[in-house]
């Protein structure tokens, strides 16, 4: 299957400062890439949805200024979470389905964020 | 709106014998549905999917999985569990084929043990 890599894989940070998580898609376009966040033992819960050259859809409780997402190309997108606070941390994965990709949606190895 | 449940937090099964993983869907039309295990701090690896066809469909690692579309069923099933299948799995569920920006919807997570 495709192949969807993040970086840093594992990142800790101070309260107040912000973090940017990069999805790339390395051989294929991602023409849509989703995030999701994942708490300890549960589930993946999306965040949003992005369109490449496009502005992110946001799911309902999701603070869009918050987790800013930038999809800039199509193998690109990038997760900032701004002024993080210890409630922030978790296990972010993004996914990522190009054209010819129909129905698979492949994803990323996941980042740990840990805010102090 | 689609939906997912693993009525299972915990499936626990003896090395040898056969394990069964359930989930149940709803969605408004017809159903993409998946099945992703987790290892503790790495990302998803896909298992299996049913898009069309069969209603039986064989993935990896000698897991399997039979869709049922009066029960609205897709439970996961494998004849000889391993130790090494101790995990979280995640069933999940696309609506609106080819809609490119329409996410997978993960249920809850079972977690599955398997003694030796």
């Amino acid at each position: 299957g495709a192949v969807v890599s993040q970086h840093p894989s594992r990142v800790i940070c101070k309260s107040g400062t912000s973090v940017k998580i990069e999805c790339r898609s390395l051989d294929f376009q991602a023409t849509t890439m989703f995030w999701y966040r994942q708490f300890p033992k549960q589930s993946l819960m999306l965040m949003a949805t992005s369109n490449e050259g496009s502005k992110a859809t946001y799911e309902q409780g999701v603070e869009k200024d918050k987790f800013l997402i930038n999809h800039a190309s199509l193998t690109l997108s990038t997760l900032t979470v701004t002024s993080a606070h210890p409630e922030d941390s978790s296990f972010y994965i993004c996914s990522a389905r190009g054209q010819s990709s129909y129905n698979e949606q492949f994803f990323g190895p996941g980042t740990r964020l840990t805010v102090l | 709106a689609q939906s997912v449940a693993q009525p299972e937090d915990q499936v626990n099964v003896a090395e040898g014998n056969p394990l069964t993983v359930k989930c149940t869907y709803s969605v408004s039309g017809n159903p993409y549905l998946f099945w992703y295990v987790q290892y503790p701090n790495r990302g998803l690896q896909f298992l299996l999917k049913y898009i069309t066809g069969d209603n039986l469909v064989k993935g990896s690692y000698g897991f399997e999985a039979e869709f049922n579309k009066s029960q609205t069923s897709f439970h996961l099933k494998k004849p000889s569990a391993l130790v090494s299948d101790s995990a979280l799995y995640f069933c999940a569920v696309r609506d609106i084929p080819g809609q490119a920006g329409t996410a997978l919807i993960f249920g809850k997570g079972t977690t599955l043990s398997v003694s030796s």
